[in-house]
């Protein structure tokens, strides 16, 4: 079956230390989005691609990093740089020129 | 600023009530405008989308009501059943014929249906 697969599901930080969050599909979409999703928040994007090798600044970018060095991979790095890190974290993917973005499951980043 | 605002934030039905959440936006250049629906602990899922050319779209028990003028639109759950609890997000983009296609999220609703 085609999805979103995010890994792993729970994720500890210690301080000072960056981590990846992990982001696969395989619907063959050109588009891909990360969102941090806090209680009450709604969901909040911090970064965009659209084609391999590019990706844009969400609303809320401070921290984070990404990559896009293959169509169906879009990993997150939450550098020390983020002081709030803790949230759940949902990958999201596209087809290019239809706005109707499908999601994985997220992963729930804590801090130690 | 938050360009698209949702209420309530949380919703009590009885079984085989209607569910009604509201969304309101203030960018005029919005012209999508999907439903999502999440469980706890899941990713959300697109539940119903609606563009402004149309007032109304139905997708079994679920409506989404769009009202251009007044920049709002709604979501109705028709017959609602103890499954449907869930967290609703409305949202808005920009996307038709352009290359930006950002969704704004609405802070969500938590939906409780009683059996």
């Amino acid at each position: 079956d085609g999805g979103i697969t995010q890994s792993p599901k729970y994720l500890f930080r210690k301080e000072g230390q960056n981590v990846t969050l992990s982001c696969e599909q395989n619907l063959n979409h050109d588009a891909m989005y990360w969102y941090r999703q806090d209680p009450g928040q709604g969901l909040r994007l911090i970064y965009y691609s659209q084609i391999v090798n590019d990706f844009q600044k969400g609303d809320i970018a401070e921290g984070y990093s990404v990559s896009r060095e293959k169509k169906e991979s879009f990993p997150l790095t939450v550098t020390s740089a983020q002081k709030n890190p803790t949230a759940f974290y949902l990958c999201a993917s596209s087809i290019r020129g239809v706005t109707a973005q499908h999601f994985g499951d997220g992963t729930r980043l804590s801090i130690l | 600023q938050q360009q698209v605002k949702q209420s309530p934030q949380s919703l009590i039905v009885q079984k085989g009530g209607i569910s009604i959440i509201n969304c309101a936006y203030e960018n005029t250049a919005f012209d999508y405008f999907p439903w999502y629906q999440q469980f706890p602990g899941k990713g959300p899922a697109l539940l119903i989308a609606i563009r402004p050319d149309v007032s109304e779209k139905k997708e079994g028990r679920f409506t989404i009501s769009f009202n251009k003028s007044a920049k709002q639109f709604s979501l109705h759950i028709m017959d609602s059943q103890p499954g449907d609890s869930a967290t609703y997000f409305c949202a808005a983009s920009i996307g038709s014929g352009g290359s930006n296609y950002k969704l704004t999220f609405g802070k969500g609703t938590l939906l409780t249906v009683n059996p």
